[in-house]
């Protein structure tokens, strides 16, 4: 079945340190993938997404993310946080192939702190 | 462009009533999905409207329903409502199937 695991509910991290969000699917074909942020009261925001070709994705605000079909990973990393990227993340899969679906991750949620 | 938009913004029912949301996509846009959003159950695909067809549903049951119109602007009506059905509903529109979804800012449902 068609599954997107973020693992770490909860990420904390000082400020100007790296941010890593981790992110794994499962599927047997090439999926879409994206990240999204939330901020409080708000919806969803697109960060980067993936379709084809390169498979280091840069996006908005410093945030970049590498699928690795190996490990069928697609994880968030930003390399000096700021006390705005506190948030939470939301990894995201479009599954074709008839499931047509864009299924989401549990969200991981960062704290920056100073 | 301007984004996709959600109204109303905040609402509160009572147990048994009935509740439409509605959302207004991205100009261009056919394509309407709309999410239940829960501390508990995260984000959950309730189902996508395109071209005034619903192209797929979630595991919701029948008192969740949805429609579109020719203009691309979407609906989702919640009947007899639960303590259960409180959360944030989330409408996101696309150009179409594995496009970007682009989200507007949510009705929050509180049931009482």
């Amino acid at each position: 079945a068609q599954s997107v695991t973020q693992l770490g509910s909860h990420v904390s991290v000082s400020e100007g340190a790296l941010v890593l969000l981790r992110c794994n699917y499962s599927s047997s074909v090439p999926p879409y993938l994206f990240w999204y942020v939330q901020y409080p009261n708000q919806g969803l925001q697109l960060l980067l997404k993936y379709t084809t070709g390169a498979t280091l994705v840069k996006g908005i605000n410093g945030f970049e993310a590498e699928f690795k079909k190996s490990e069928t990973s697609f994880h968030l990393t930003k390399p000096s946080a700021h006390m705005s990227d506190a948030a939470e993340y939301f990894c995201a899969v479009f599954f074709s192939g008839g499931y047509n679906k864009l299924i989401f991750g549990a969200g991981t949620r960062l704290a920056v702190h100073p | 462009k301007a984004g996709v938009t959600q109204t109303p913004r905040y609402l509160i029912k009572t147990r048994g009533q009935q509740v439409t949301l509605s959302c207004s996509p991205i100009s261009g846009h056919r394509s309407v999905s709309w999410y239940q959003q829960t501390p508990g159950q995260g984000l959950q695909f309730l189902f996508e409207y395109f071209s005034e067809t619903q192209r797929n549903k979630g595991n919701f049951p029948g008192r969740f329903s949805g429609r579109q119109f020719s203009n691309s602007r979407s609906e989702m009506n919640v009947s007899t409502l639960e303590l259960g059905d409180s959360a944030l509903y989330l409408c996101a529109s696309s150009k179409g199937q594995g496009e970007t979804q682009y989200f507007g800012p949510g009705t929050r449902l509180l049931v009482l």
